[in-house]
């Protein structure tokens, strides 16, 4: 398995513009967790799902982002009318969730630049 | 609610030195607790994390951390610091044993190894 991938890793764009952002997890996790990460700050949760089940969000996140995994497998961020303050690093992570668990892995990333 | 806190967001330490990053939590609940080092352009890798089996815990690069319920620490350390250290460290708190729900972040750690 080559680990958990993002696309695309670098994304400029102007603001008011909107952008999505995808995230292919490591296939057999069930799990699939967005954060975002601006400069000198640790990763922020943003949401996370099971399977397709959205299972949390983050109530700091503003409505226009939403966030889908429609077949359990791949998921999509999409961030409308983006401004300044959007831009940051959004990070992907994916786990397992059952008999075992284990931890959260983390993709490269994703650097959004709004100008 | 939890939360972490790292003091020092940037730490220095000559070639052969201790390293000590420090960690402090919050948590009304009984705290899962994890460290994360982030390279340049790269995802999150995990250290080492507790899970209240041990509360001296060992984890990959020769780094171990303590957890130390009395002062709400769990303190990072490397008896010998190695160039191929610097990096960025997070600690991180979850909910979840395994670290499979959200994880919230501290602001980090920079790392700088003086040859």
């Amino acid at each position: 398995d080559t680990g958990v991938s993002q696309d695309p890793r670098h994304k400029i764009t102007k603001r008011g513009q909107n952008v999505t952002f995808r995230c292919d997890p490591i296939s057999e996790h069930n799990r699939l967790y967005w954060y975002r990460q601006t400069l000198g700050q640790g990763p922020e949760f943003l949401t996370y799902f099971q399977n397709e089940a959205q299972l949390e969000k983050s109530r700091l996140l503003s409505d226009r982002f939403s966030a889908e995994r429609p077949k359990g497998s791949f998921s999509t961020l999409e961030i409308q009318r983006t401004e300044q303050g959007d831009s940051a690093m959004y990070l992907c992570a994916s786990s397992f969730s059952g008999t075992g668990g284990d931890e959260q892995y983390f993709g490269p990333g994703t650097r959004l630049t709004v100008t | 609610a939890q939360s972490v806190t790292q003091l020092g967001s940037h730490v220095s330490v000559s070639e052969g030195a201790l390293v000590l990053l420090r960690c402090n939590y919050s948590s009304s609940v009984p705290p899962y607790l994890f460290w994360y080092v982030q390279y340049p352009n790269q995802g999150l890798q995990l250290l080492l994390k507790y899970t209240s089996a041990a509360t001296l815990v060992k984890g990959i690069n020769g780094f171990e951390a303590e957890f130390k319920k009395s002062e709400t620490s769990f303190h990072l350390t490397k008896p010998s610091a190695h160039m191929s250290d610097a990096a960025e460290y997070f600690c991180a708190v979850s909910p979840s044993l395994f670290g499979n729900e959200k994880l919230t972040f501290g602001t980090g750690t920079r790392l700088t190894i003086i040859p």
